[in-house]
């Protein structure tokens, strides 16, 4: 079975703190995202990966990065937390080699900024 | 603009009644990709189907089955005979060939099967 991982399931920070969230896949898949989960506003895709060291902005990056330096591996980085990014992240990977291939995610990591 | 809109926010069902969860998307694209995800309360959400845009064939497995018609851009989900178990957000989701990986999810639909 396909496995994704993500790190923590809750995690508490403060303001301004640096925060990483980490995300492994077992699968050898080449893509990698990582997306916000709001009440009313469904998944939003922050960033996603297709190779290693490779990286594209997904509709809400500001305030965040990320790091892929290995292919199993995608890194979510909230640089200097804030209140308002306090959320539900789900990480996914897909396999590149057919586009029709659904997205395997993990159960996600709840994050609560204070 | 949104490419997947699930107008249904919240529903409730008695148990044993059959519930339809509702999906229309937008795309250019000739060639795309349809997916339904399911969110029980654990967090992780779960594959349910793909379709084709080639494939309109409606599909059914067990309770479940879906009705996809591309002269309305729709691809409904239909529970037959609720459970508790169904209780979850369900989710549908776009993906098309020209944005290659980016899947585009609609804001989900809460679905509450009361006993």
């Amino acid at each position: 079975d396909v496995k994704v991982t993500q790190s923590s399931r809750y995690l508490v920070k403060r303001t301004g703190e640096k925060v990483f969230l980490e995300c492994v896949q077992d699968m050898d898949h080449e893509n990698m995202f990582w997306y916000r989960q709001d009440p009313g506003l469904g998944l939003r895709l922050i960033y996603f990966s297709y190779d290693v060291k490779m990286k594209e902005k997904g509709d809400i990056p500001e305030g965040y990065s990320v790091s892929r330096e290995k292919k199993e591996r995608f890194s979510l980085i909230l640089e200097s937390a804030s209140t308002n990014q306090t959320s539900m992240y789900l990480c996914a990977s897909r396999d590149r080699g057919l586009r029709n291939t659904e997205a395997f995610f993990g159960q996600g990591t709840r994050l609560t900024v204070v | 603009a949104q490419k997947v809109t699930q107008a249904q926010t919240e529903i409730s069902v008695v148990e044993k009644e059959d519930v339809t969860l509702d999906c229309v998307y937008e795309t250019r694209d000739t060639t795309y990709y349809l997916f339904w995800y399911k969110q029980p309360p654990s967090g992780e959400l779960v594959f349910l189907i793909r379709r084709n845009s080639f494939d309109e064939q409606n599909e059914i497995s067990g309770r479940y089955s879906w009705n996809f018609q591309k002269s309305t851009s729709s691809f409904n989900f239909t529970i037959t005979a609720s459970q508790v178990v169904d209780s979850a957000v369900y989710f549908c989701a776009l993906s098309e060939v020209n944005t290659g990986n980016q899947f585009y999810f609609g804001t989900g639909t809460s679905l509450t099967v009361i006993p």
